[in-house]
């Protein structure tokens, strides 16, 4: 059963453009949610994360947006540049399980094309 | 500060074959998980640690095991090797969760292992 799902295996998206990665959760009571970011042969890096009392965090070009009601997040960046091709995971837990409780969604790849 | 700090990078094994992946880290954090990602598969957790001397089960930790003997070292030992392990393993350490706070994971490179 995949509670974390990121239905877009890839996004394609020119230079300069705005990237939307989303991602669906059917656990609810998941309360905070994470985006990772991936390059080739190397680990998963932290990107953003939202707790679900707010429905918007940003940080510089990346916002993440929470609809709870959809029980849905998406990531934006604007804009767009080539070093954010990468894989995104989307992960998302309980907070008061602490870290050790992160389910991943199954990745978005993205690529910027120049 | 070298970080999450994973060897070997790859490994071919033979079914039933064992083998140790080494995991280190120099953050003095508290907690260390084990991953494993397979292709087109979200990652998932083989288990975790929330100190020296205190292992869990993740998600998925049958046919694994695991010490934590030192703040820094968390290796991941598999037995008797068999293909559905082939996949590719992440370590990871982040600070202890304060409540409410989530504290990110940090990652080592990975380790692709191939078990024939």
């Amino acid at each position: 059963d995949q509670q974390v799902k990121q239905n877009s295996p890839s996004l394609s998206v020119q230079e300069g453009r705005i990237s939307i990665l989303n991602c669906d959760y059917t656990n609810s009571m998941f309360d905070y949610f994470l985006w990772y970011k991936k390059y080739p042969a190397e680990g998963p890096t932290f990107l953003i994360s939202i707790s679900s009392i707010k429905d918007k965090n940003e940080d510089g070009r990346f916002t993440v947006f929470l609809n709870k009601s959809a029980k849905h997040l998406s990531l934006h960046i604007v804009p767009s540049q080539p070093g954010d091709s990468a894989v995104y995971f989307c992960a998302a837990t309980r907070s008061n399980f602490g870290n050790e409780k992160l389910t991943f969604g199954t990745g978005t790849r993205l690529t910027i094309i120049p | 500060n070298a970080g999450v700090t994973q060897t070997p990078k790859f490994r071919i094994l033979k079914i039933g074959q064992s083998m140790t992946l080494q995991c280190a880290q120099d953050m003095n954090h508290n907690y260390m998980y084990w991953y494993r990602q397979d292709p087109g598969m979200g990652l998932k957790l083989i288990y975790y640690s929330v100190g020296a001397g205190i292992t869990d089960k993740g998600e998925v930790p049958n046919g694994y095991n695991v010490s934590r003997s030192t703040t820094e070292d968390f290796p991941l030992r598999l037995e008797l090797a068999a293909p559905s392990q082939t996949s590719v393993y992440f370590c990871a350490s982040s600070y202890s969760p304060l409540a409410g706070i989530y504290n990110e994971q940090f990652f080592g490179p990975g380790t692709r292992l191939t078990v024939l």
